[in-house]
């Protein structure tokens, strides 16, 4: 079974950094993935993960451990336009993605 | 096109009735994907269409949702005597075979069962 968790909500200053954790079990693993959500809106990629380690793109960063089954996301100098949803995904065995729930970042001045 | 167009983006209907829903994935796509979501919740897989390949249909719910790819392109999905349990945004994404650069998603379609 596929199994995927992270917390539901977060709140955050503006300018400040906040880590989003999300921990999996899965049948399979080819890669995880990080989307962001805006209300509304259709979630967009931010990054993706395949190896163990740190992956930075801009002010946002994701980490994966395999061996852990657990993932990271990383934004730092937090704006407002970040409040949104963001989505942990993980592509298991058949070429498709499973996804958390989500968890909704709030930030705030 | 340069993006994922589904339509329509809002669909009300009665209970009982049956609608489609429209899925133009992004040109040279080889895989395309139908996840609903409903409010509050995640993202819940529906069916996988990969190239020529028997797709993937083991998260449609019931067998009154159905889909097809035509071509390899257009996708419809089909939900027959609709109940207000289908009431979702239904999301269509598509990838490149390998999918390393994450899947594209439409802006949805929004079901309501009235």
């Amino acid at each position: 079974g596929q199994n995927i968790d992270q917390p539901t909500e977060m709140t955050a200053t503006e300018g400040a950094i906040v880590q989003i954790n999300c921990t999996y079990q899965t049948s399979g693993f080819n890669g995880l993935f990080w989307y962001q959500q805006h209300a509304g809106e259709a979630p967009t990629f931010l990054s993706y993960n395949v190896l163990d380690g740190l992956e930075e793109k801009g002010r946002f960063s994701s980490f994966l451990s395999r061996s852990k089954g657990y993932s990271y996301l990383l934004l730092k100098e937090l704006q407002m336009k970040d409040s949104a949803s963001y989505l942990c995904a993980v592509e298991g065995g058949g070429n498709k993605l499973t996804f958390g729930t989500g968890t909704q970042l709030k930030v705030e001045l | 096109g340069a993006g994922v167009s589904q339509s329509p983006s809002n669909k009300v209907t009665e209970k009982g009735k049956d609608v489609e829903l429209r899925c133009d994935p992004i040109s040279g796509h080889t895989a395309l994907y139908w996840y609903r979501q409903s409010l509050g919740q995640g993202l819940e897989f529906l069916i996988y269409f990969q190239g020529n390949s028997a797709p993937d249909k083991s998260g449609l719910p019931s067998d009154r949702f159905s889909a097809e790819r035509t071509g390899g392109s257009v996708s419809t999905l089909t939900i027959q005597r609709t109940q207000q349990e289908d009431s979702a945004v239904y999301l269509c994404a598509s990838s490149t075979q390998a999918g390393t650069e994450g899947y594209t998603f439409g802006s949805g379609t929004r079901l309501t069962v009235v």
